[in-house]
């Protein structure tokens, strides 16, 4: 595709629920990024994937939160037992991956998900 | 620990007129990259323009041109003959050479245009 897909775009669920969102990165892009960005406020880091290196992990909340690339391509972050503080826009980014500062990040149009 | 100030949270500005966005930053790394992105209401992140820290001229990229001050650590981006479609949210961003795995934001400006 021509840029950064997600789905679902919206989800709603209850509170305790497990949650899968998908993205599907600008073919090419060794480097996958997920953030999460809550209401007026800018943008948290929550992953990093590159290529078949180990992912960065750092910013990930808590162990409810977990990602996966399968084929180095497609990315799943699965949130567990879902909170209504984990209510946010949830963005999927991809770059190139050169790991030089001139590498640009392209981003999604993000997943909404509202927990009740 | 490197660090993107966005002291102005909101800004109202008159159509056609020029309008300047601030952005301070903080690293201890020689080498980083700074970029401004804009998100409007629908969501989406749109990359607008980057500047490199050994860059020697300052980015532009049509109406858009960032006011680099390697001295004072600011990137301000400067939007030229502003239209009612750049209302938005701007967010400034930084990755340092040191960790390429992350670019940390700004909490970003409000810009609305006014007719």
């Amino acid at each position: 595709g021509a840029g950064v897909s997600q789905s679902p775009s919206n989800k709603v669920t209850e509170k305790g629920k497990d949650v899968e969102l998908r993205c599907d990165p600008i073919s090419g892009h060794t480097a996958l990024y997920w953030y999460r960005q809550s209401l007026g406020q800018g943008l948290e880091f929550l992953i990093y994937f590159q290529g078949n290196s180990a992912p960065d992990k750092s910013g990930l909340p808590s162990d409810r939160f977990s990602a996966e690339r399968t084929g180095g391509s497609v990315s799943t972050l699965t949130i567990q037992r879902t909170q209504q503080e984990d209510s946010a826009v949830y963005l999927c980014a991809s770059s190139l991956g050169t790991l030089a500062p001139t590498d640009t990040q392209y981003f999604g149009p993000g997943t909404r998900l509202t927990v009740l | 620990a490197q660090k993107i100030t966005q002291t102005q949270p909101g800004m109202f500005v008159q159509e056609k007129e020029a309008v300047t966005l601030d952005c301070t930053y903080d690293t201890s790394d020689p080498s980083y990259g700074l970029f401004w992105y804009k998100q409007p209401s629908s969501g989406e992140m749109i990359f607008l323009i980057y500047q490199g820290s050994y860059d020697q001229q300052n980015a532009t990229e049509g109406r858009y041109s960032l006011n680099f001050q390697k001295a004072r650590k600011s990137a301000n981006l400067v939007i030229s003959a502003s239209q009612l479609g750049d209302s938005a949210m701007y967010f400034c961003a930084m990755r340092e050479y040191s960790s390429a795995s992350k670019i940390i934001f700004g909490s970003g400006t409000r810009l609305s245009i006014r007719p």
